[in-house]
């Protein structure tokens, strides 16, 4: 079944480490794309990607970095955790005619920085 | 001005009426408009995409695009306590990316 991915779904972690937040769909779609949602509050376009090797900041300042080594997956590295990185991160894919822009989204990850 | 403006809520309707959410935008470029609802801790589901003026429905959703005012709603007919929920608008240009509202959080009261 075409979906998308994300691990962990939550994750409690102390200052200072390294994570990577995972995002992989099998939906055969080129953009991907990262969001970073407080609760109640707007989403936020933090990253994204039109394909392998592409990569682009969003609207939203953010110390994460993204890789695209395969199409089917696109995950969020954050060097070194911060309280103020907690967030809920949602990974988005869209495919198809540019026009249609229809994004899809996975179910989240709720990261909580200690 | 926002980019997509959504009308500000909470929005509360009894059970079995209709709920009228409302969104405009900017970009007279602007080429897909798409309705997402959100529950609380949960991520944007898409449930309706409309590309070209007029009505689209599908099920008890109905969405309006009016292009010239740079409008576009969405109805829901006799709308359930299940469809209490975030409803988001997201609009799409040139870019291949989209634009999101604030929200508009709909409370259905049995």
């Amino acid at each position: 079944e075409a979906d998308i991915y994300q691990t962990p779904r939550y994750l409690v972690i102390g200052t200072g480490k390294k994570i990577t937040l995972e995002c992989s769909q099998t939906m055969g779609h080129d953009k991907m794309y990262w969001y970073q949602q407080d609760p109640g509050m707007e989403l936020h376009l933090i990253h994204y990607s039109y394909g392998v090797n592409s990569t682009e900041k969003g609207d939203l300042s953010s110390e994460s970095t993204v890789s695209r080594i395969r199409t089917e997956h696109f995950p969020l590295t954050l060097e070194s955790a911060r309280p103020s990185h907690t967030s809920q991160y949602l990974c988005a894919s869209s495919g198809g005619q540019e026009i249609l822009n229809e994004q899809f989204f996975g179910p989240g990850t709720r990261l909580t920085v200690l | 001005q926002k980019e997509v403006e959504q009308n500000s809520g909470p929005l509360s309707v009894p059970e079995g009426a209709i709920a009228s959410l409302n969104c405009t935008y900017s970009d007279r470029g602007s080429q897909s408009f798409f309705w997402y609802r959100q529950y609380s801790g949960k991520s944007p589901e898409l449930i309706m995409s409309i590309y070209s003026n007029g009505d689209k429905e599908d099920g008890r959703f109905t969405a309006q695009l009016n292009k010239a005012s740079q409008y576009v709603s969405l109805l829901i007919r006799d709308s359930q306590p299940s469809d209490s929920a975030t409803y988001l608008c997201a609009v799409g240009g040139s870019a291949r990316q989209l634009t999101f509202g604030s929200g508009t959080q709909l409370t259905v009261l049995p």
